[in-house]
């Protein structure tokens, strides 16, 4: 079946420095799946960082930047500079074809230190 | 903006317990989803459906029922409550036709 796997956590950087959160995906049930990055800041639910729904593209939001690269079915989810704000646990999620469902990665706790 | 609240935010309860959690949403959205979080693994999808009246199997359905009495309201019954239940839920809408989901703050739910 589909599936998404994701850095397992907690990862832990200082303000200021680089972040990668490494995703990689398989679909079985779609060639080319909708993928996506959601966040989950404490206390709240979940919302939807960026989406990207093409091979190839990029999709950037907030800083956040991932890129759809169907040869190595990976989504890496990377920030050229993090902020304590930032820290929070990022989902790595794929669509499933012809259905409304959505796969989800374990999820990544991150934590920014000042 | 589109909003999905639930309730309640914290529950507690014994084993053998009869829990309803809740869920609303004003989004005007057909689908609606109950998933749980635990540790090590992704959010995890329950029971979900299309519209008032249609209820489908998630992934992970047992110890669960669920019910959708109107587009809005989406209700998650544990009616024999156990301790691997005990976990975090989340509910989510969604437009038909799109994978964007739309989420509640969740549900901490502890069973002793």
């Amino acid at each position: 079946g589909d599936s998404v796997t994701q850095t397992e956590g907690p990862v832990t950087v200082s303000e200021s420095e680089s972040l990668i959160i490494n995703c990689t995906y398989s679909a079985t049930s779609i060639a080319y799946p909708n993928l996506f990055w959601y966040v989950r800041y404490p206390g709240e639910g979940l919302q939807l960082l960026l989406k990207v729904i093409t091979a190839g593209q990029k999709g950037s939001s907030r800083g956040f930047e991932a890129t759809y690269n169907k040869e190595t079915t990976s989504f890496h989810l990377q920030k050229a500079s993090v902020q304590e704000s930032d820290s929070a646990v990022y989902y790595c999620a794929l669509g499933r074809s012809n259905t409304n469902k959505v796969v989800f990665g374990t999820g990544t706790r991150l934590q920014v230190l000042p | 903006e589109a909003a999905v609240t639930q309730s309640p935010r914290n529950k507690v309860t014994v084993t053998g317990g009869n829990v309803t959690l809740s869920c609303r949403q004003t989004n005007s959205h057909n689908y609606m989803y109950w998933y749980r979080q635990d540790t090590g693994h992704g959010l995890r999808l329950i029971h979900y459906s299309y519209g008032a009246g249609n209820l489908q199997i998630g992934d992970v359905p047992d110890g669960y029922k669920a019910t959708r009495t109107t587009q809005e309201d989406f209700f998650l019954l544990l009616e024999l409550a156990s301790p691997s239940q005990t976990s975090l839920y989340f509910c989510a809408s969604s437009d038909a036709g799109q994978y964007e989901q739309y989420f509640g703050p969740g549900t901490r739910l502890t069973v002793l």
